[in-house]
């Protein structure tokens, strides 16, 4: 099976902090990717697409490297609200589609 | 705008019982999946259907069945459940092309 790693963390970061994650991916033929966003075993929720030219919503950037075959999550001006897992996505061809990582957890203090 | 729907949310079963997670979305979307997560797992997907009438082993079938019932309904059995599938289990759709995938609410399954 085709491998999505993450540093599973925890980040402990205060508020107002900047905070990036990572996340590799072994098929280099993978078509799309996510980064999710998952509060305390409730179910997963979309956060943002990966596109290839890097995106960019709010506070939050995401970044793909198909060279490296990593994509990344920055998120900027840290809010307690952040705190929480975020798991990355990657969408391979028929087979194990949606294939995810194991979650990154982030809690941000006061 | 129901998405995807799950039920039961809690369960507790005893060991050897038997039964059926239900699952439907309404969004017209070709492929769902079941998976479990436990703790420091991640999502493990048990089993998935591309599309009405197909359906797929996924990373742990062992101890599942499933029938995709028909476009909107992808159901989950456990034969004769064992506490090792003591888990969360959520349902999850995708429409055509690779885009977004919605999510149940999940099923807290606890057999004793």
């Amino acid at each position: 099976r085709k491998e999505v790693e993450q540093d599973p963390g925890p980040f402990n970061v205060p508020e107002g902090a900047t905070v990036a994650f990572n996340c590799t991916y072994s098929n280099s033929a993978s078509q799309s990717f996510f980064w999710y966003r998952q509060d305390c075993r409730k179910e997963p929720k979309l956060l943002m697409s990966v596109y290839s030219s890097g995106n960019e919503d709010g506070r939050f950037t995401a970044q793909l490297n198909r060279a490296s075959q990593y994509i990344s999550l920055l998120i900027r001006d840290s809010k307690l609200s952040d705190s929480a897992t975020y798991l990355c996505v990657v969408n391979e061809d028929s087979g194990y589609a949606l294939n995810f990582g194991k979650g990154t957890s982030l809690l941000v203090t006061p | 705008n129901a998405g995807v729907t799950q039920t039961p949310k809690f369960q507790v079963l005893k060991t050897g019982q038997s039964m059926t997670l239900q699952c439907a979305q309404d969004m017209n979307h070709n492929s769902m999946y079941w998976y479990r997560q436990d703790p420091g797992m991640g999502l493990r997907l048990i089993y998935y259907s591309a599309s009405e009438g197909t359906t797929d082993k996924g990373e742990v079938p062992n101890g599942y069945n499933v029938s995709r019932l028909n476009k909107r309904e992808f159901s989950l059995r456990l034969e004769s459940a064992a506490p090792s599938q003591t888990s969360v289990y959520f349902c999850a759709s995708t429409g055509q092309g690779n885009t977004e995938a919605f999510f149940g609410q999940g099923t807290r399954l606890t057999v004793v």
